[in-house]
């Protein structure tokens, strides 16, 4: 059984290019969620998605960012116009249903490493 | 809003020594806490989820605590191994909320041969 998968593991951008992780969730897995782990912080949440539909992005930038989870494929997180201040390590996580009401832990990919230059 | 607390934030100890992790949440509504390991450029395992209605849970030489009132967890390491050196993360889902995760910052753990 795969694990959560994300690609690249490391992504190089110029300043002002665009960016796109993309992230395919254990097998059975609808409920996808994106977090941001900053140097020196710890991880932050970012928006929380299940097939077809954002449910909850409070925690995604206004600006530039956007994430979508198709019918069909991956999940994909996108950054716009990147900046220096982008440079994290980003986390995609699923779970088969709730975690929350339900106790269904998420499960976490190893990270895209995305470095602006 | 909740916050999240680790203390230590690094810990060096002895092979073979028992340690405590400690984890410190200001909202006691939680639907569980889950206890991750993180190595260097990788990412998170988990360890062990305590649901709000347990006390605590077992894995192997882990065990963690879960004391919701006062809003503390303790992941305790029994036998400490070279192996275990990594950061370890806690994180809570409130209730009400969203199913977002709330992280502490970790606690880097390095046992020493």
């Amino acid at each position: 059984n795969a694990g959560v998968m994300q690609n690249p593991r490391h992504l190089v951008r110029r300043r002002g290019q665009e960016a796109r992780l993309r992230c395919s969730p254990v097998k059975g897995h609808s409920h996808v969620y994106w977090y941001r782990q900053l140097p020196e912080e710890g991880l932050k949440f970012m928006v929380y998605l299940q097939k077809e539909n954002i449910i909850d992005e409070s925690g995604m930038p206004k600006e530039r960012f956007s994430a979508e989870f198709p019918k069909e494929g991956p999940s994909i997180l996108r950054i716009q116009q990147v900046v220096r201040g982008d440079s994290a390590a980003y986390f995609c996580a699923s779970s088969r249903s709730l975690q929350g009401a339900n106790n269904q832990p998420q499960h976490f990919g190893d990270g895209t490493r995305l470095s602006i230059l | 809003k909740q916050e999240v607390t680790q203390i230590p934030a690094a810990l060096s100890v002895p092979e073979g020594e028992n340690l405590v992790l400690n984890c410190s949440f200001t909202d006691s509504a939680i639907y569980n806490l889950q206890w991750f390991r993180q190595d260097p450029g990788k990412g998170l395992t988990s360890l062990l989820l305590i649901q709000s209605s347990q006390r605590e849970q077992t894995s192997g030489r882990l065990n963690a605590s879960l004391d919701k009132s006062s809003g503390r967890s303790t992941l305790y390491i029994a036998a400490s191994q070279p192996g275990d050196s990594a950061t370890y993360l806690c994180a809570v889902i409130g209730v009400g909320g969203s199913e977002k995760l709330v992280f502490g910052k970790g606690t880097k753990l390095t046992v020493n041969p």
